[in-house]
């Protein structure tokens, strides 16, 4: 079985400050995507970035980049210029496979940030 | 976009109740998922489904069961609600990834 975790519970950054999330997986599978989810105070949880296993280069989505680390099976977050807005719970999670299991995820706990003005 | 609807943001029941939570997607998804999400636990899939009248349990399925007789839509049903079902309760669907999440149900069993 995957587990995925996030080892900071709480974290906090000044605004347009850069901010690291950290997350770390366990898995014996050699396909598969990871992803960081955002969930927003009382609102709805959405897909931030996501990266394919096989993909060497990092993802990047305009001010969200990821750190792969395959061989150390890490995959961190970079936020950059940070955004009140940015204040959520993000969640990493790892799929398995590329057309299997229904796209079944296994998620870590969270980290909420907070951006402090 | 992908529309996740859940029928209720916030929900109260009693003790031994059935309880309905209802989840449809507009996308045509095959696959449906419903996790609850407590502090501190992240998110626990309860139940997922590939494919109409298709249901596989996840990791907490002790007292839910589900139902997905048409393909956008996909229930959870409690069947004799308890303290310890007090919970937010998350629905997603998809096809192949990423996940498309629903608003939550804050659902508390008195």
């Amino acid at each position: 079985a995957q587990t995925v975790t996030q080892s900071q519970p709480e974290m906090s950054v000044q605004e347009a400050e850069t901010v690291t999330l950290s997350c770390t997986y366990d898995t014996s599978e050699n396909n598969y995507y990871l992803f960081w989810y955002k969930q927003p105070p009382s609102r709805q949880m959405i897909l931030v970035i996501r990266q394919e296993a096989y993909k060497q280069q990092n993802a990047t989505e305009n001010r969200f980049s990821v750190n792969f680390q395959k061989a150390a099976k890490s995959f961190s977050l970079k936020i950059s210029d940070s955004q009140l807005g940015d204040t959520a719970m993000y969640f990493c999670a790892f799929m398995k496979g590329i057309n299997t299991n229904a796209g079944k995820s296994t998620f870590g706990d969270g980290t909420t940030l907070t951006v402090k003005p | 976009d992908v529309k996740v609807t859940q029928s209720s943001r916030y929900l109260v029941k009693r003790t031994g109740e059935k309880v309905f939570l209802e989840c449809v997607q507009d996308m045509d998804h095959e696959n449906m998922f419903w996790y609850r999400q407590d502090p501190g636990l992240g998110l626990r899939l309860i139940y997922f489904s590939y494919d109409v009248k298709m249901k596989e349990k996840g990791d907490i399925p002790e007292g839910y069961s589900v139902s997905r007789e048409k393909k956008e839509r996909f229930s959870l049903i409690l069947e004799s609600a308890s303290t310890n079902q007090t919970s937010m309760y998350l629905c997603a669907s998809s096809f192949r990834q990423p996940q498309h999440f629903g608003d939550g149900t804050r659902l508390s069993i008195l």
